[in-house]
C-alpha cells in the first residue's frame, strides 16, 4: 500500500531556531500534500495545502511566513518552522493524497513530535 | 462547507461488547465520509471509507459503517470489542478529489476494559 514517511519523528530545538520537517510519499507519487497540526488530546487541524510546482494554500490563521512549506517534486514536502517558540511545540502530520475521484484516499505519515524549548 | 460532529468525547465498552461511534456531517455537496484510527504518538490508519455504492461499508479489524443521507450520519460499529481497539478514533469529510481537503471531527476516545 502507500506509504508516507516522516523525517525526523521528533525534535527539540531551542526559542528561536527554525526546525525543517520533511515528507515523503515512498511508493507512490503525491501532487498534492497536506500538513496538520495535533494539539495533546485534540484533533488534526489542516495548516496548509501543497501541491507540487507551486505555493501552499494555507488555512485562515496561520502564518505563511513562520510555517514556510516547499514541495519541489511530486514525492518531497517540507515544512519549516521558522524562529519557533515554545507555542509551537505539537504533533505535526502529513499526508498525501492519491486516488482518482471514487478512490481517492489521503495516506498519513506517522507524524513529527516538536519540542521547542 | 463542510462539518463534523463525534457525539462523546470518550467512549467505554467492555471487552467482547459491541462498539458504536458516532459521527453527523454537514456537507454542500456529496460528501467522501472517512474513519481514522490514531495509536498514541501514532499517525492515522484508514478504517474505512465511503465514496459512492454502497451505504454499509466494511473496513479493516472488523469494522463498519453506515453512510445514512436522510440521518446525516456515518457512525462506526464494530460487533465485539478487542483490547486492541482501545485508541482514538476520528470521523472526516471530504467533497472528494485528490485536492480536497479533509475535515476532522473532534474525535473520539475508546476505552476496552476487560
Amino acid at each position: 500500500g502507500a506509504v508516507v514517511s516522516q523525517h525526523p519523528s521528533w525534535v527539540i530545538c531551542k526559542s528561536g531556531t527554525s526546525v525543517k520537517i520533511e515528507c515523503r510519499s515512498l511508493d507512490f507519487q503525491a501532487t498534492t500534500m497536506f500538513w496538520y497540526r495535533q494539539f495533546p488530546k485534540q484533533s488534526l487541524m489542516l495548516m496548509a495545502t501543497s501541491n507540487e510546482g507551486s505555493k501552499a494554500t494555507y488555512e485562515q490563521g496561520v502564518e505563511k511566513d513562520k510555517f514556510l512549506i516547499n514541495h519541489a517534486s511530486l514525492t518531497l514536502s517540507t515544512l519549516t518552522v521558522t524562529s519557533a517558540h515554545p507555542e509551537d511545540s505539537s504533533f505535526y502530520i502529513c499526508s498525501a493524497g492519491a486516488g482518482g475521484l471514487a478512490n481517492y484516499e489521503q495516506y498519513f505519515g506517522p507524524g513529527t513530535r516538536l519540542t521547542v524549548t | 462547507a463542510q462539518s463534523v460532529t463525534q457525539l462523546g468525547s470518550h467512549v467505554s465498552v467492555s471487552e467482547g461488547a459491541l462498539v458504536l461511534l458516532r459521527c453527523n456531517y454537514s456537507s454542500s455537496v456529496p460528501p467522501y465520509l472517512f474513519w481514522y484510527v490514531q495509536y498514541p504518538n501514532q499517525g492515522l490508519q484508514l478504517l474505512l471509507k465511503y465514496t459512492t455504492g454502497a451505504t454499509l461499508v466494511k473496513g479493516i479489524n472488523g469494522f463498519e459503517a453506515e453512510f445514512k443521507k436522510s440521518e446525516t450520519s456515518f457512525h462506526l460499529t464494530k460487533p465485539s470489542a478487542h483490547m486492541s481497539d482501545a485508541a482514538e478514533y476520528f470521523c472526516a469529510v471530504s467533497g472528494g478529489g485528490a485536492t480536497n481537503k479533509l475535515i476532522f471531527g473532534t474525535g473520539t476516545l475508546l476505552a476496552v476494559q476487560p
